[in-house]
């Protein structure tokens, strides 16, 4: 069964901790995507990855980092320097990088800080 | 300029209905407009998308109108039903761009 998968579906931290998000796809893809989805503000590019041990930061990477070590996995870091990390995380795919390449994403991590 | 603004923010239809959302960009540089749908809980997925060299798209009950002089792009659902009750997100890339620029997203409700 192809697809990503996001875990855990639900995070609680305590404010000042660090928590990583996992995101793995078993569909062979190229490029993976780091999305952060906020009431009425749409999806927020966070992080990107075309290959291997690359990766370019998006729209709104200050308090958070990401790793690219296999190609089927990009995990997430909120770091306690992301100033309102309570936010629903979305992992997503593609084939490649580019608008050729549609994305599948995960099904999102909500993580709550307090 | 990498901007794109969707409206309205919600929006309610009758079953049967025909739902209409509307986005607008500013990057003459986009050349390429996909539709995702979100359900609760879930994460988006592809439901249509459009070049600016066709006016219209059309899958099923779905159409992408396309105004490239006015720069604006709009999702039609003909016969809106209550499954069709989403999230829906505009989004748009450029040639050689390495990422989407989404819009602020329409909640759909069609009410039975």
């Amino acid at each position: 069964d192809g697809g990503i998968t996001q875990s855990p579906k639900y995070l609680f931290r305590k404010e000042g901790q660090n928590v990583t998000l996992s995101c793995e796809q078993n569909l062979n893809h190229d490029a993976m995507y780091w999305y952060r989805q906020d009431p009425g503000q749409g999806l927020r590019l966070i992080y990107y990855s075309q290959i291997v041990n690359d990766f370019q930061k998006g729209d709104i990477a200050e308090g958070y980092s990401v790793s690219r070590e296999k190609k089927e996995s990009f995990p997430l870091t909120v770091t306690s320097a992301q100033k309102n990390p309570t936010a629903f995380y979305l992992c997503a795919s593609s084939q490649g990088a580019g608008q050729r390449y549609e994305q599948y994403f995960g099904p999102g991590t909500r993580l709550t800080v307090t | 300029q990498q901007q794109v603004k969707q409206s309205p923010q919600s929006l309610i239809v009758q079953k049967g209905g025909i739902s209409i959302i509307n986005c607008a960009y500013e990057n003459t540089a986009f050349d390429y407009f996909p539709w995702y749908q979100q359900f609760p809980g879930k994460g988006p997925a592809l439901l249509i998308a459009i070049r600016p060299d066709v006016s219209e798209k059309k899958e099923g009950r779905f159409t992408i109108s396309f105004n490239k002089s006015a720069k604006q792009f709009s999702l039609h659902i003909m016969d809106s039903q209550p499954g069709d009750s989403a999230t829906y997100f505009c989004a748009a890339s450029g040639t050689g761009a390495q990422k989407l620029v989404f819009g602020q997203g329409t909640r759909l409700t069609i009410n039975p």
